[in-house]
């Protein structure tokens, strides 16, 4: 089992250009999550989804945009990219009640 | 507005010493979780309290839940250099939602 992955594992963006990062699961939960980590900042959740084709709002949610098409993979989307968007995102999945795992990580950095 | 607290925010201790790191939230949820993450690395479980009064163990940690104070703590016992890393965490924003709301860590040190 791969667990949680995330893709691309770095990127630089200029301001303005759009992205989409992807997190794919193999262990086949119903809820998976994005985060977003910044120094001294702890996790702030951008947006989560309880189940295939279902996605919502998390504490930071302006500037993106996520979708969960198959149970398996949960997007997230930088339409137009900022500075303030530059940030270490996580992505987790999980079952009903029990701990979240975590992918690696993306590193994003917009110039 | 909902808060999730924890203190200390950092903690330097020396090896074979004890020490408590509290985490206080504001919401009703019932159930805490406990993450550890190393220096550029990605969060792992530690500990799952699902309950009022659930206690939790392993190894040199021990964890525990008191959802009537809004409370849990997580107890270091005898620290090794090896728990050096920053330890979060996680309540439901409003219990049974899944919508996690994450204290801002805390940043432990073991000297040695």
């Amino acid at each position: 089992n791969a667990g949680v992955t995330q893709t691309p594992k770095f990127r630089v963006l200029k301001t303005g250009q759009s992205m989409t990062l992807l997190c794919a699961q193999d262990m086949n939960h119903e809820y998976m999550y994005w985060y977003r980590q910044d120094p001294g900042m702890g996790l702030r959740l951008i947006h989560y989804s309880v189940g295939e084709g279902t996605t919502a709002k998390g504490e930071v949610p302006d500037g993106y945009n996520v979708s969960r098409l198959k149970k398996q993979n949960f997007l997230l989307g930088l339409e137009s990219a900022a500075p303030s968007q530059t940030s270490v995102y996580f992505c987790a999945s999980s079952t009903t009640l029990w701990e979240q795992y975590f992918g690696p990580g993306t590193r994003l950095t917009v110039t | 507005e909902l808060k999730v607290e924890q203190n200390p925010l950092f903690l330097s201790m020396q090896e074979e010493k004890n020490y408590t790191i509290y985490c206080n939230y504001s919401t009703t949820s019932d159930r805490l979780y406990w993450y550890r993450q190393d220096p550029g690395k990605s969060l792992e479980s530690l500990f799952v309290l699902l309950s009022n009064g659930a206690v939790k163990q392993e190894g040199r940690l021990m964890a525990s839940l008191d959802t009537k104070a809004r409370l849990s703590t997580l107890h270091i016992t005898a620290a090794v250099h090896d728990l050096s890393a920053t330890y979060f965490c996680a309540v439901d924003h409003t219990s049974g939602t899944y919508k996690y709301i994450f204290g801002t860590g805390t940043r432990l040190k073991v000297l040695a």
